[in-house]
C-alpha cells in the first residue's frame, strides 16, 4: 500500500499569510495526487485534483504542484474561511490512501 | 445539482451489522464510480471502499476486507455499504462520495468531487 505523509500536522497562520502544506508518497505516484479541505461537521471539499488542477468554484488562491513523490498545496493569502484541516489523497492505485491531515488554525 | 444523502448510521453492539445507504441525484449515477470514506472521532479521513460504475469492480481497505461489502443499485441511484462483524474501531462518520470526471469516470481508483454530509456509526456495548 502507498503511504502518504503530510507535514506539518498543524500550523498557525494569520489572515493574509502564505501557507504551504507538503505531502510525500512512499513511492512514485506520478501526478495522481488530490487535495481536500474539511471543516468540522461538513462534507469534505475537493480543492485540487491530479496534482495541479483547480476544482471548479475553488478560489484561485489555492494551488497545487509536484509529481512523483513530493507534492505541495499552497494558499497564497489565507482567508478566514480557509481555517480547516487539509488532506492529500493518492489516486494512483488501490487501496486509496489519505495523508494524516494538516490543521490550519488562526494565529 | 449533485446531491448525496447518506443514511443508516446507528448505535450497534460489537459483532453486530449495519447497512448504510447513499441516495444520489443530479447526475448519471451509473456513469460514475463511488466510494465510502470514514472519519473516526479525533482522527483523519480513511478510505474504506470503492465500486465501479456498473458494480463490477470493488476495492476495500485492509481494515474492513472480509467484513464490509460495497454494492450499488443503479436503477435506484443508491450506493450501499453492508457492515458485518462490527468493532469499536469502526466507530466513525461515514461519507459517500462521487468520483470526479478526469480520467475514466467508472474507475473507482480516482479522486472525489462531491461528498455527502455523512452518517454516524457508533459501535459500543
Amino acid at each position: 500500500d502507498i503511504q502518504m505523509t503530510q507535514s506539518p500536522s498543524s500550523l498557525s497562520a494569520s489572515v493574509g499569510d502564505r501557507v504551504t502544506i507538503t505531502c510525500r508518497a512512499s513511492q512514485s505516484i506520478s501526478d495522481s495526487l488530490n487535495w481536500y479541505q474539511h471543516k468540522p461537521g461538513k462534507a469534505p471539499k475537493l480543492l485540487i485534483y491530479v496534482a495541479s488542477n483547480l476544482q471548479s468554484g475553488v478560489p484561485s488562491r489555492f494551488s497545487g504542484s509536484g509529481s512523483g513523490t513530493d507534492f505541495t498545496l499552497t494558499v497564497s493569502s489565507v482567508q478566514p474561511e480557509d481555517f480547516a484541516t487539509y488532506y492529500c489523497q493518492q489516486s494512483y492505485s488501490a487501496p486509496l490512501t489519505f495523508g494524516g491531515g494538516t490543521k490550519v488554525e488562526i494565529k | 445539482e449533485v446531491q448525496l444523502l447518506e443514511s443508516g448510521g446507528d448505535l450497534v453492539q460489537p459483532g453486530g451489522s449495519l447497512r448504510l445507504s447513499c441516495a444520489a441525484s443530479g447526475f448519471t449515477f451509473s456513469g460514475y464510480a463511488m466510494t465510502w470514506v470514514r472519519q473516526a472521532p479525533g482522527k483523519g479521513l480513511e478510505w474504506v471502499s470503492g465500486i465501479g460504475g456498473s458494480g463490477d469492480i470493488t476495492y476495500y481497505a485492509d481494515s474492513v476486507k472480509g467484513r464490509f461489502t460495497i454494492s450499488r443499485d443503479n436503477s435506484k441511484n443508491t450506493l450501499f455499504l453492508q457492515m458485518n462483524s462490527l468493532r469499536g474501531e469502526d466507530t466513525a462518520v461515514y461519507y459517500c462520495a462521487k468520483r470526479g470526471s478526469r480520467g475514466t469516470n467508472t474507475n473507482p481508483v480516482g479522486y472525489f468531487d462531491r461528498w455527502g454530509q455523512g452518517t454516524p456509526v457508533t459501535v459500543s456495548s
